[in-house]
């Protein structure tokens, strides 16, 4: 089965531009999971959907990021405006309730703002 | 609220030799435990699973883990590493409620040489 697409693979971009993210999941899973990767740390969850639903968005900034999934399939995670402490690789996972609950995960999206 | 607590952020050893990758955790409530590896410029990818059952989990690429609950711990093992192994190992938890969000240890870095 095809993995879990995301792109693009890298953006650079300046303080106060906007950005946006793109991810497709694994065919059939409904779970969605959107995380941030610091350089030197373990990922960190930002928000997590359930088909086109929020299940959490506790830890997502939504004074400048928002997400979306519109059709219960693919998402976009939007950065506006994106600050230097958002440099990170922007993960996107899916998991289905009959895996096992293992989630997987797409090759990621590195950010630098500059 | 739970956390995950990876006591190495770099372990460097010689190829042939066996390694362990220490993973603590604390919770209020029964968990999931998972390791990961990523690869350089990779998503993560999932190495083991512990949900319950026997206490020690056999994974991929020869790896395995036991689950110990009195001391909270879910070290990861390989009795003979080899150069490919090298790679960032991260530890997750999960109580698999609220969508089975996982909490990311900081990452150990496993340095092989040769």
């Amino acid at each position: 089965e095809a993995g879990v697409a995301q792109s693009p693979r890298y953006k650079i971009i300046e303080k106060r531009q906007s950005v946006a993210f793109w991810c497709n999941p694994i065919s059939g899973h409904a779970t969605l999971y959107w995380y941030q990767q610091i350089l030197g740390q373990g990922p960190k969850l930002l928000i997590q959907f359930q088909n086109n639903g929020v299940v959490d968005d506790s830890q997502l900034p939504k004074d400048r990021f928002s997400a979306e999934r519109l059709k219960g399939v693919d998402s976009t995670l939007k950065i506006q405006p994106a600050k230097l402490e958002d440099s990170a690789v922007y993960l996107c996972a899916s998991s289905s309730l009959h895996r096992g609950l293992e989630q997987y995960f797409g090759p990621g999206t590195r950010l630098t703002v500059t | 609220a739970q956390s995950v607590t990876q006591l190495d952020s770099q372990v460097p050893v010689f190829e042939e030799a066996p390694v362990e990758l220490r993973c603590n955790y604390s919770s209020s409530v029964s968990v999931y435990l998972f390791w990961y590896v990523q690869y350089p410029n990779q998503g993560l990818q999932l190495l083991l699973k512990y949900l319950s059952g026997s206490t020690l989990v056999k994974g991929i690429n020869g790896f395995e883990a036991e689950f110990n609950k009195s001391q909270t711990s879910f070290h990861l093992r390989k009795p003979s590493v080899h150069i490919s192994d090298t790679a960032e190992y991260f530890c997750a938890v999960s109580d698999g409620n609220a969508g089975n969000m996982l909490t990311f240890g900081g990452g150990t870095r496993l340095m092989v040489k040769p």
